[in-house]
């Protein structure tokens, strides 16, 4: 089993959609991250969150939100989906005491239509 | 602004030789420096990393190289094999964002080993 998961791996959705993408982890570490993928673009950073009462934007925050509902689980929102923010979307974990993403899971590629 | 540029979107090297992927980056207030290799399908996976301090980090087949007056880094794969071929996407942090997990990412480098 994966020690970081991502669902929905795929989806589909129409623009003014509220979605939610969800990340688990079994490597019991505290901080974990969520960024985004474009091509030609590498990673950025959407939010990122050092314990379960810590959650701060990252480089690219706007129109998006999230949850930190255990240390395990960290879920992103888009609140109203638009097309822009068809990509693909990497959650991440860290070791104790680094503050680099080292652990991604395998990604949901979301298409807003 | 692209702070962090991988200039070469592909590469192609035979099995056994030297891979050589390159990174070149314009903000010097960078100060930590990280590689990682994507498989299609799967995230990214931490591969190796080099603070400012130092000019080379070496891990089993890879290493890497700083050189800060002309703001690049390189990572070296010796010898090359097939299960290497991925993207590679190298990363930097700035001195400020220690504590952050933000990093800059480059736009990757595919790199196919033929056998």
């Amino acid at each position: 089993d994966a020690d970081v998961t991502q669902t929905p791996r795929n989806r589909i959705t129409k623009t003014g959609k509220r979605i939610m993408l969800e990340c688990s982890q079994t490597k019991g570490h505290d901080r974990m991250y969520w960024y985004r993928q474009d091509p030609g673009l590498g990673l950025r950073l959407i939010y990122y969150s050092f314990d379960v009462k810590d959650i701060n934007k990252g480089e690219i925050s706007d129109g998006y939100s999230v949850s930190r509902q255990a240390q395990a689980k960290f879920s992103l929102s888009l609140e109203s989906a638009i097309p822009n923010q068809t990509a693909l979307y990497f959650c991440a974990t860290s070791d104790p005491g680094s503050s680099q993403p080292q652990h991604f899971g395998d990604g949901t590629r979301l298409s807003i239509l | 602004d692209q702070q962090v540029k991988q200039n070469s979107p592909s590469l192609s090297v035979q099995e056994g030789r030297i891979s050589i992927l390159n990174c070149d980056y314009t903000n010097s207030m960078f100060d930590y420096f990280l590689w990682y290799k994507k498989y299609p399908a799967e995230g990214p996976t931490f591969l190796i990393s080099i603070s400012s301090i130092k000019d080379k980090n070496e891990d089993g087949r890879f290493t890497v190289f700083l050189n800060k007056s002309a703001k690049h880094l390189s990572l070296h794969i010796v010898p090359s094999q097939p299960g290497d071929s991925a993207v590679y996407f190298c990363a930097a942090r700035t001195y400020g964002s220690s504590n952050t997990g933000k990093l800059i990412f480059g736009q990757g480098t595919t790199l196919q080993v033929k056998p």
